[in-house]
């Protein structure tokens, strides 16, 4: 079984660029997550889509941030424009629907804002 | 708010020592509690999955323990080897209707050869 794949691994970029980043979930996982890992700290869930409509989005930075499961598979996650303090592993991750087993993280994107 | 908290942030063993990895989380209201492995540059692992109704989960040699009315989980690994040096970090489900879940900040283990 293929795992959640990410792209891209790294980015660099300056303060007020934009960036995106990209998740395939595990084939047949309706519930995608993306999640924001600052250095040091756990996880922090920024957008849960089950299908392609949203769950929650309480944590993410609606200013900045955005999101988007079109056809209910792939995802994509933006920033822009970018500061600081986005700097970070942006974690995506999977699980089939209403399942508590079968939660999988891709490797993640680390971003660099400088 | 529901927060989870890991003690100790940081271990250093040798190897072949039996560690408990610490964590407490302050509300009682969750569905169930997961032990993650996190290898650098890579991504969660799961390790044991606690339902709340349940007290414990043993896998290999992980076992993960569950008191969830004080709030309070700790994951036993009995024979440290150099292969487990990793961080290990727990989360919890609140009970709502999402599947998030909340994590601690980790603990990184280091076994030492």
């Amino acid at each position: 079984e293929a795992g959640v794949a990410q792209s891209p691994r790294y980015k660099i970029i300056e303060k007020r660029q934009s960036v995106a980043f990209w998740c395939n979930p595990i084939s047949g996982h309706a519930t995608l997550y993306w999640y924001q890992q600052i250095l040091g700290q756990g996880p922090k869930l920024l957008i849960q889509f089950q299908n392609n409509g949203v769950v929650d989005d309480s944590q993410l930075p609606k200013d900045r941030f955005s999101a988007e499961r079109l056809k209910g598979v792939d995802s994509t996650l933006k920033i822009q424009p970018a500061k600081l303090e986005d700097s970070a592993v942006y974690l995506c991750a999977s699980s089939p629907l209403g399942a508590d087993y079968g939660y999988t993280f891709g490797s993640g994107t680390r971003l660099t804002v400088v | 708010k529901q927060e989870v908290t890991q003690i100790p942030a940081a271990l250093s063993v040798p190897e072949g020592e039996n560690l408990v990895l610490n964590c407490s989380f302050t509300d009682s209201a969750i569905y169930n509690l997961q032990w993650f492995r996190q290898d650098p540059g890579k991504g969660l692992t799961s390790l044991l999955l606690i339902q709340s109704s349940q007290r414990e989960q043993t896998s290999g040699r992980l076992n993960a323990s569950l008191d969830k009315s004080s709030g309070r989980s700790t994951l036993y690994i009995a024979a440290s080897q150099p292969g487990d040096s990793a961080t290990y970090l727990c989360a919890v489900r609140p009970m709502d209707s999402s599947y998030k879940l909340i994590f601690g900040s980790g603990t990184r283990l280091l076994v030492r050869p």
